[in-house]
């Protein structure tokens, strides 16, 4: 139980176009959905929060216009790097924390690794 | 502002050579300590979750411990397979459920 995926697991692509990846909930409700960037050797860094029907929460330094997260069920968000640049170059995880009992704990999906040339 | 620092940042282990990874950390009201496995290319899958000073729990040659400063990660008779990058992570008792991770300890055991 808990299984998370995320889609696509990798993607190249050319400077200044955008870039969408989701996060799917496969046998549990999500009542809030994490987006993390990873660089090479480095720890989990929170970008934003999101709940199923809300705006999404921003950390402090994280562009709101640039990574556009959509929540639009139970089971599935979206984060969209909307005119990636060769910066935006890393590995982005989603977590997601089911409904009710033990909501505390976030369950991580697999990664997407994102080239942007 | 949460602080988690894990150490060492890296181990090397001998097959069957017991060790023990420790993180250290300070939160403002503790809703929850966890750990994570991750490998290379991978996201990071769930191992524990601490709750309250004096809380042990295991699985097959892991057992994480918890004090009120810091946690440890103890590794029994390592295998091969247990190679992988272990995460240890805090969350406040606030609403936002939020977690704040540390470097992480690069686990290598030699056959």
């Amino acid at each position: 139980g808990a299984v998370v995926s995320q889609h696509p697991s990798w993607v190249i692509c050319k400077s200044g176009t955008s870039v969408k990846i989701e996060c799917r909930s496969l046998d549990f409700q999500a009542t809030t959905m994490f987006w993390y960037r990873q660089f090479p050797k480095q720890s989990l860094m929170l970008m934003a929060t999101s709940n199923e029907g809300s705006k999404a929460t921003y950390e402090q330094g994280v562009e709101k216009d640039k990574f556009l997260i959509n929540h639009a069920s139970l089971t599935l968000s979206t984060l969209t790097v909307t005119s990636a640049h060769p910066e935006d170059s890393s590995f982005y995880i989603c977590s997601a924390t089911p409904r009710g009992r033990g909501r505390e704990t976030q369950y991580f999906g697999p990664g997407t690794r994102l080239l942007v040339l | 502002e949460d602080q988690v620092t894990q150490s060492p940042e890296a181990l090397r282990l001998q097959e069957g050579e017991s060790s023990s990874l420790n993180c250290s950390y300070t939160v403002s009201g503790l809703r929850g300590l966890f750990w994570y496995r991750q490998d290379p290319g991978k996201g990071p899958e769930f191992l524990f979750t601490l709750y309250s000073a004096g809380e042990e729990k295991e699985k097959e040659r892991l057992k994480a411990t918890l004090t009120k400063k810091e946690s440890f990660l103890h590794i029994t008779a390592p295998k091969p397979e247990d190679s992988a990058t272990y995460l240890c992570a805090v969350q406040a008792d606030s609403n936002d459920y939020k977690l704040s991770f540390g470097a992480g300890t690069t686990v290598t055991v030699r056959a």
